[in-house]
């Protein structure tokens, strides 16, 4: 059984820190790499994709891969009340289809 | 603008009812997901379909089922054999392994 963890948290941050939120996965042929985040009540929206090792940035956003260990992160820069979210990890694993796996999410909060 | 509706946003059953939640998406996607989410939990795979009239099952496929006749629309049924369907049901759809999904019907069993 493939599997995708995260800490469920809750991962409390004071307004302006940086939250860095983890993930771990099981199979070593895993391709493509996603980060969601879905507010209460609402469906995950796509915030990052990352698909080789190293670090990508998007505004206060970085994913960091590391293939090595197993691991993806997201960094959230000078985190905002409007941060507060649960943050899914998603992977991919190769087989011919486009199937991911999710995991459960890590819950943030980002105190004023 | 493209992006995926699902209809109805709420929806109440009473037991022994079937059910279908609809699905539309105009991003010209191939492959359409469904997913159910339950209160504090990750999301459990129901069906996926990478093309047209093909269809294949997910985790917790059982009590469910779906059709692909269009590219554009995955409708998923709920049937009455589902014994627990009181949930978040998300649709989505991907394009180079990257999901994108749609705002969600909540189901509740009256």
């Amino acid at each position: 059984q493939k599997e995708v963890e995260q800490n469920s948290g809750p991962l409390s941050v004071p307004e302006g820190a940086i939250a860095s939120l983890n993930c771990t996965y099981s199979d070593r042929v895993s391709q493509s790499f996603f980060w969601y985040r879905q507010y209460s009540g609402k469906s995950p929206e796509l915030i990052m994709s990352i698909y080789s090792n190293g670090d990508k940035e998007d505004g206060r956003f970085t994913a960091q891969l590391n293939k090595a260990s197993q691991y993806v992160s997201l960094l959230i820069r000078d985190s905002q009340p409007s941060d507060s979210a649960t943050y899914l990890c998603a992977v991919h694993y190769s087989g011919g289809y486009q199937k991911v796996t999710f995991g459960t999410g890590t819950k943030l909060q980002v105190i004023p | 603008d493209g992006g995926i509706t699902q209809s109805p946003k709420y929806l109440f059953r009473k037991e022994g009812q079937n059910v279908t939640l609809s699905c539309e998406q105009n991003l010209n996607h191939d492959a359409m997901y469904w997913y159910r989410q339950d209160p504090g939990q990750g999301l459990r795979l129901i069906y996926y379909s990478q093309i047209v009239n093909d269809f294949q099952k997910g985790d917790i496929a059982e009590g469910y089922s779906v059709s692909r006749e269009k590219k554009e629309s995955f409708p998923l049924t709920v049937t009455s054999a589902q014994k627990n369907p009181t949930a978040f049901y998300l649709c989505a759809s991907s394009m180079s392994n990257a999901q994108y999904f749609g705002p969600g019907t909540r189901l509740t069993v009256l």
